[in-house]
């Protein structure tokens, strides 16, 4: 396994559009992450997924934003109507196990820039 | 929420310098993590400490959780090149899973 990828790494787009994201875990990792970093910051907690069921979702994801894990696979993030303050890093992880299962593994991430 | 403080925000050192970075809270944390990111990447976990007054060594870094769980620190014997990064400290919330980070202390080691 060659742990968790994510797709596109690099994506630029222009106010207004429509963006999707894909999220690869590693294998059998039931638990799935989304973070976002901004620059100077820490990741901040987008929402989590236990399989295909969304379990939390962070105040920070507004409308705009979408989650999917439909087959408790892989997971794509959308953001609707993009502005230029969704200029970030996207962080995907993933997670294995009972309650103690909470090392996470992070992708590479998608840096989005919105002009 | 609980807040977590890291300090400081920035450090540079030569290579071969030691060097300690803090993170600190008002509440008591349950777990604490210590992540290192490095430009263009996710974080990566380090360690995990749990109990109070714990002590995980990790090579030239050494890990410390303070007896009350409101605070640790990370410390770098004889900085490399290599440990240049974002060090990043992590909480999880009783009966949630999602992670709440610091702001990170950025680290460059000069060659």
């Amino acid at each position: 396994d060659t742990g968790v990828s994510q797709d596109p790494r690099h994506k630029i787009t222009k106010r207004g559009q429509n963006v999707t994201f894909r999220c690869d875990p590693i294998s059998e990792h039931n638990r799935l992450y989304w973070y976002r970093q901004t620059l100077g910051q820490g990741p901040e907690f987008l929402t989590y997924f236990q399989n295909e069921a969304q379990l939390e979702k962070s105040r920070l994801l507004s409308d705009r934003f979408s989650a999917e894990r439909p087959k408790g696979s892989f997971s794509t993030l959308e953001i609707q109507r993009t502005e230029q303050g969704d200029s970030a890093m996207y962080l995907c992880a993933s997670s294995y196990g009972g309650s103690g299962g909470v090392e996470a593994f992070f992708g590479q991430g998608t840096r989005l820039t919105v002009v | 929420t609980q807040l977590l403080e890291q300090s400081p925000q920035f450090l540079s050192i030569q290579e071969g310098e030691n060097l300690t970075v803090y993170c600190n809270s008002s509440s008591v944390f349950s777990s604490l993590q210590w992540y290192r990111q490095e430009p263009g990447e996710g974080p990566v976990l380090l360690v995990t400490v749990v109990t109070g007054g714990e002590v995980k060594k990790l090579k030239r870094l050494t890990f410390q959780f303070g007896d009350a769980r409101k605070d640790s620190s990370l410390h770098i014997t004889a900085a490399q090149p290599g440990d240049t990064g974002l060090y990043l400290c992590a909480w999880r919330g009783a009966g949630s899973y999602q992670l709440t980070f610091g702001k990170g202390t950025k680290l460059s080691v000069i060659p």
